[in-house]
């Protein structure tokens, strides 16, 4: 079954900083790729989504995906206290119905 | 936005009792899903469901039964409660049509078991 791994577990970034999230997945089908964020108390809610080779950009977040390498990396940038959160890598292999798998999580702390 | 909203919101329940939480959904969205949350182990799936009457299993349905009796309602329910169940449980929909994978996530349900 496929696996999907997020490192680092926890991250800690100063206020205006750079973070860069990574993630494997094992599955050489996999097709579409989302990065979720869960703030404290509150369900995940999608940030961004990458379906193509390279990098994908929407605002400070840019994603990147080598589908060859098995690897989906997030990076956040000029960081914000309200970037802090946990933060899912999640993927899936085929359109419609069972849906995706998700990472254990990066939790992400944003210090002033 | 979508909205999915689930209840009840906290949960205390005793080993052994039946429990119900449930899951509405205003999106018309074909496919719904409930998941569990627990520290080191992310999000895992428990059911899911294609439309109104059909539960499929998740990864870790063991203990766990699900209703879909209608397009915007889902229903996860442990017959037989037991304290490895205590969890934050999420509901989520999604359209899974073409390249939108994205789910809509409810607020959780915060579930002890004594």
């Amino acid at each position: 079954q496929q696996k999907v791994q997020q490192s680092p577990e926890s991250l800690i970034v100063p206020e205006g900083g750079m973070a860069s999230l990574n993630c494997t997945f094992s599955d050489r089908n996999s097709q579409y790729f989302w990065w979720y964020r869960q703030h404290s108390g509150e369900g995940p809610k999608a940030l961004m989504s990458i379906f193509s080779n390279g990098d994908k950009k929407e605002g400070r977040f840019t994603a990147h995906l080598n589908k060859a390498s098995l690897y989906v990396s997030l990076h956040i940038k000029d960081s914000q206290p309200s970037d802090s959160a946990l933060y899912f890598c999640a993927v899936s292999i085929s359109q419609g119905g069972r849906a995706l798998i998700f990472g254990t999580g990066t939790t992400v702390s944003v210090s002033p | 936005e979508a909205a999915v909203t689930q209840s009840p919101r906290n949960k205390v329940a005793v080993t052994g009792g039946k429990v119900t939480l449930s899951c509405n959904q205003t999106n018309n969205h074909n496919n719904m899903y409930w998941y569990r949350q627990d520290t080191g182990h992310g999000l895992r799936l428990i059911h899911y469901s294609y439309g109104a009457g059909s539960t499929e299993k998740g990864d870790i349905p063991d203990g766990y039964k699900a209703s879909r009796p209608s397009q915007e309602n889902f229903s996860l329910i442990l017959e037989l409660a037991t304290p490895s169940q205590t969890s934050v449980y999420f509901c989520a929909s999604g359209a899974g049509l073409g390249d939108s994978y994205e789910q809509y996530f409810g607020p959780g349900t915060r579930l002890t078991v004594l």
